[in-house]
């Protein structure tokens, strides 16, 4: 079973078009992070929400965690061709200093924006 | 400053072969992390390290994988003796003490093994 399940899969999109992207789980968590990752690259952490229903923007980039804190959205505005990589959200275990924290990841949106 | 170095960036090895992949953690950072993500499959996780000693290794598959940090510094993963199914992108991800939630992970290694 998997913890966290992302949809869609795949999208390919115009540039300067809006696109959503959402996590999905059944579990709650105190925290869930977004990544994203380029060919050859590992993932870089984007934001991280912790209070249910709040509401992140990076530029063109809004991060929402659900009220239940059960499921997450990026929402990105305007696409443009640098958008193009693997969106991965990702939740932790532990989150004390030196504590686990040990992260889960999701099964990730491959997101490409052509011209 | 440096990032997160993994080392080879690809290998290639037949079946019952040994590889060791290596790991360069940002200077300063005393957790470690080795994840996997298999053809695919989400990225999972394998191993933490505070330091030199092992604080979680509950992802590890099997113990033809072993992982070390001596001294606290870099880590090594060993795969003795290496199967197909060992075949994926290995990534380290480093993170200091105290903001064990902010990874910053390695561009990976790819392994094939054939």
């Amino acid at each position: 079973t998997q913890l966290l399940e992302q949809s869609p899969q795949f999208l390919s999109i115009q540039e300067g078009e809006n696109l959503t992207v959402y996590c999905n789980s059944s579990s709650v968590f105190s925290s869930l992070q977004w990544y994203r990752q380029e060919p050859g690259e590992g993932p870089v952490l984007l934001v991280t929400v912790v209070t249910g229903g709040e509401v992140k923007k990076l530029k063109r980039l809004t991060f929402q965690f659900g009220d239940a804190r059960k499921d997450s959205s990026l929402h990105i505005t305007a696409a443009q061709t640098g958008d193009t990589g693997l969106y991965l959200c990702a939740v932790t275990k532990g989150g004390r200093a030196g504590g686990g924290n040990k992260l889960t990841f999701g099964t990730g949106t491959q997101l490409k924006v052509e011209l | 400053e440096a990032g997160v170095t993994q080392f080879p960036s690809h290998s290639v090895i037949e079946k019952g072969q040994t590889v060791t992949l290596r790991c360069d953690p940002i200077s300063g950072h005393d957790n470690l992390y080795w994840y996997r993500r298999v053809m695919g499959k989400e990225i999972k996780f394998l191993l933490h390290f505070v330091k030199e000693s092992k604080q979680d290794e509950s992802g590890m598959p099997n113990n033809r994988f072993l992982a070390e940090r001596t001294g606290g510094t870099y880590s090594t993963l060993k795969v003795q003796p290496a199967e197909l199914e060992d075949s994926g992108v290995y990534f380290c991800a480093s993170s200091l003490w105290d903001r064990p939630s902010e990874a910053f992970f390695g561009q990976g290694t790819r392994l094939t093994v054939v």
